[in-house]
C-alpha cells in the first residue's frame, strides 16, 4: 500500500530535548515536504526536498532541521525544542513533476513543555 | 507568508444542500488543490487545477478557477453527513517549488 508514514505519532517532551521526527515513504517519489499546522493558520511549510541530498527552506524554518540521505526518509529534526514548536506536524510526498497531488502521512503531534 | 485564503471560515448546511468554498491567492501559480482533512488526521488530496484550466470536475466536486483574479472555488454537491471536515486549498506558485496552504473552511453537513 501506498504510504506516508511519520513516527511517532504523539511525543511530549521537554525544552531543549532534542527530538526527531521520522517521515519514510513507499512510493520513490523524489520530493518530500514538512509542514506544521497551527490553529487558524492553516498548514505551513517547514522545509521541503526536490530530491537527496537537496533541501531549500519553506516559510518557517527557524528551529528546525532536515536531511534526506536516502531517496525515502526525510526526518524533521529539533536541535532545541521550545514551547512555540508545539504543534501538529504533517510529512507529505510527491513526484517532482509539475501538478502532481501530495501525499500525506497522519501527522505527529508534538507537546513542548 | 500565507498566499491561500479561503472563505467562509466555517460552514454549516443540511444534508442534500450544496456548499461551496473559495479561495483566494496572490502571486501567480502553476496549479491549485483543494485537499479535505477529517478531524486532526493528515491531508487527502481532491482535486487539483491547473492554471491554464477553467473549470474541472471530480463526481460530486465541481472547482474553477479564476487567473485573472486569482482566486478558485470548490463546490461539493448533494453533501452528505461524511462530508464533514476542513477543506484546504493549496497553490504551487511559478518560479519556485514551495507548496503554500490557506488556512481552511471547516465544512459541517447535518444529517
Amino acid at each position: 500500500e501506498a504510504q506516508v508514514t511519520q513516527n511517532p505519532r504523539y511525543l511530549i517532551t521537554v525544552t531543549g530535548k532534542k527530538l526527531t521526527v521520522t517521515c519514510s515513504q513507499n512510493m520513490n517519489h523524489e520530493y518530500m515536504s514538512w509542514y506544521r499546522q497551527d490553529p487558524g493558520l492553516g498548514l505551513r511549510q517547514i522545509y521541503y526536498s526536490m530530491n537527496v541530498e537537496v533541501t531549500d527552506k519553506g516559510d518557517v524554518p527557524e528551529g528546525y532541521k532536515v536531511s534526506r540521505k536516502e531517496k525515502r526518509n526525510f526526518p524533521l529534526i529539533l536541535e532545541s525544542p521550545s514551547p512555540n514548536q508545539t504543534s501538529l506536524y504533517f510529512c507529505a510526498s510527491s513526484s517532482p513533476a509539475r501538478n502532481q497531488p501530495q501525499h500525506f502521512g497522519d501527522g505527529t503531534r508534538l507537546s513542548i513543555l | 507568508s500565507q498566499q491561500g485564503e479561503e472563505d467562509p471560515q466555517a460552514l454549516s448546511i443540511q444534508e442534500g444542500e450544496n456548499a461551496t468554498m473559495n479561495c483566494s491567492y496572490k502571486t501567480s501559480i502553476n496549479n491549485l488543490q483543494w485537499y479535505r482533512q477529517n478531524s486532526g488526521r493528515g491531508l487527502v488530496h481532491l482535486i487539483l487545477i491547473r492554471s491554464n484550466e477553467r473549470e474541472k470536475h471530480s463526481g460530486r466536486l465541481r472547482v474553477t478557477l479564476d487567473t485573472s483574479k486569482k482566486s478558485s472555488s470548490l463546490l461539493i454537491t448533494a453533501s452528505r453527513a461524511a462530508d464533514t471536515a476542513s477543506y484546504f486549498c493549496a497553490t504551487d506558485h511559478t518560479g519556485g517549488f514551495k507548496t503554500i496552504f490557506g488556512a481552511g473552511t471547516r465544512l459541517f453537513v447535518k444529517a
